[in-house]
């Protein structure tokens, strides 16, 4: 058990629907750090904030959204989703504002139908 | 942007072998990870290693950072060990996180 913890473990949704992944980092970590796993594109970092603010930017689209809470939870939102969206989102989250060692929650699997 | 090759990208195993997975990438990084993600699609950072050389029990790592790769040894490979291992590494110059395409590691008894 890496302590990072995302609900919910499955998803399914229809075409167009918006859906919110949660992600509960390490007791004390500051940085999050969010993914997307899919068998066309691999492994692709999303985005990353750091004590609640954004602090990189990777392959994340338009449509998703993200923010991390004075709590240092952090929420994806994924809006018109499509097909292509399906995919294992994970979240990861490091003490410090640069990557030491990243610790990685267990995933949320989201199929769109 | 950066590119990072993986290789191989499938490897097969009888147990008690051992194996080298390398990692190249195409510019300078600040930090390197290499990580397994099991079967059941769990991600677990094995190392932290943006130069040198680190060990952890039958594991081992080295990352020459001025050649641009870094190598992961599995020593007396079991069952346990089969999945994927990917490196990740983060970009000079930015903080983008970019993975490999990842080794597929199966183990046989």
């Amino acid at each position: 058990d890496s302590g990072v913890t995302q609900t919910p473990k499955h998803l399914i949704t229809a075409t167009g629907q918006r859906v919110t992944l949660r992600c509960s980092p390490r007791s004390g970590d500051l940085s999050v750090y969010w993914y997307q796993q899919s068998l066309d594109q691999g492994l692709q970092f999303l985005i990353q904030y750091y004590n609640g603010e954004e602090r990189a930017k990777g392959n994340i689209l338009e449509r998703f959204s993200a923010q991390q809470f004075p709590d240092l939870h952090s929420e994806l939102n994924l809006s018109s989703l499509e097909l292509g969206d399906s995919a294992l989102y994970f979240c990861a989250s490091s003490p410090r504002l640069a990557v030491y060692t990243q610790y990685f929650g267990p995933g949320t699997r989201l199929t769109v139908l | 942007g950066i590119q990072v090759e993986q290789s191989p990208p499938d490897l097969i195993l009888q147990e008690g072998a051992n194996s080298t997975l390398r990692c190249n990438f195409s510019d300078s990084v600040n930090n390197l990870q290499w990580f397994h993600q099991n079967p059941w699609g769990q991600l677990i950072n094995l190392f932290y290693i943006p130069s040198g050389t680190k060990q952890n029990g039958r594991l081992s790592a080295t990352t020459v950072a001025t050649e641009r790769y870094s190598l992961l040894y599995i020593s007396s490979s079991q069952t346990t060990d089969s999945g994927v291992y990917f490196c990740e590494i983060t970009q000079g110059g930015s903080e983008k996180l970019v993975f490999g395409k990842g080794t597929k590691l199966t183990v046989n008894p």
